[in-house]
């Protein structure tokens, strides 16, 4: 089942923050954060495992919350660079294996 | 560089016929990963392999099929191929299911 993300988009001015979110309907075991930059393949950003851990890649940083099955990207501090399409991807049990579903992304535009 | 190949880069066909998609993993990585993004679309998880098997499944269509070869290299098959199957196509690698996903830089499929 695909996750359902939050906004689809966003414009922001250089130097301001966001937060992209990220929920499911169903158990998850960890939460994948992508990013894809227009014309390139994605390129991952982190992994969140169960247990609410909070990681961080320079200014961009995320949250899980197990219990609610959400997930949180912060960008604080955006760059120009930090534009592309967010996707996370949501690993849960299927079929006895581990399978990872994204959702449709949000498009994050960083204007100067 | 991801360290994942795709071939071919481009590749334009008519309605009816069939096309063969081809990715190398990184080296190392036993699951490979097939994905269609269709315009201003997510990521459509299609199917996965670990070291051979198939391990997960996604909305992938009768008319597509996969396997990974001994030497962990992957095809995607596509055939009787319709207008709306024009999309690009992703394969990534990792090493395993909750692992980074590494994607090559996909094949652009255009039916005519």
């Amino acid at each position: 089942q695909q996750p359902v993300q939050s906004p689809q988009a966003v414009i922001l001015r250089e130097g301001e923050d966001a937060v992209i979110n990220c929920s499911s309907s169903k158990a998850l075991y960890s939460v994948h954060w992508y990013r894809q930059k227009h014309g390139e393949a994605p390129v991952f950003l982190m992994i969140l495992l169960k247990g609410g851990e909070q990681k961080g890649h320079e200014k961009i940083s995320a949250s899980f919350n197990e219990k609610k099955q959400q997930s949180s990207l912060y960008l604080t501090a955006s760059q120009l660079s930090y534009s592309g399409t967010y996707f996370c991807g949501t690993e849960r049990n299927s079929g006895g294996y581990q399978k990872v579903t994204f959702g449709i992304g949000t498009k994050l535009q960083v204007i100067p | 560089d991801s360290g994942v190949t795709q071939t071919p880069k481009h590749l334009i066909t008519a309605t009816g016929q069939r096309v063969t998609l081809r990715c190398s993993p990184r080296s190392g990585d036993l699951s490979v990963y097939w994905y269609q993004q269709s315009l201003d679309q997510g990521l459509q998880f299609l199917i996965q392999y670990y070291n051979g098997e198939e391990r997960a499944k996604g909305n992938i269509l009768e008319r597509f099929s996969a396997q990974q070869f001994p030497d962990l290299h992957s095809e995607l098959n596509l055939s009787s191929l319709e207008l709306g199957d024009s999309a690009l196509y992703f394969c990534a690698s990792s090493l395993a299911t909750s692992h980074e996903q590494f994607f090559g830089p996909g094949t652009r499929l255009t039916v005519l």
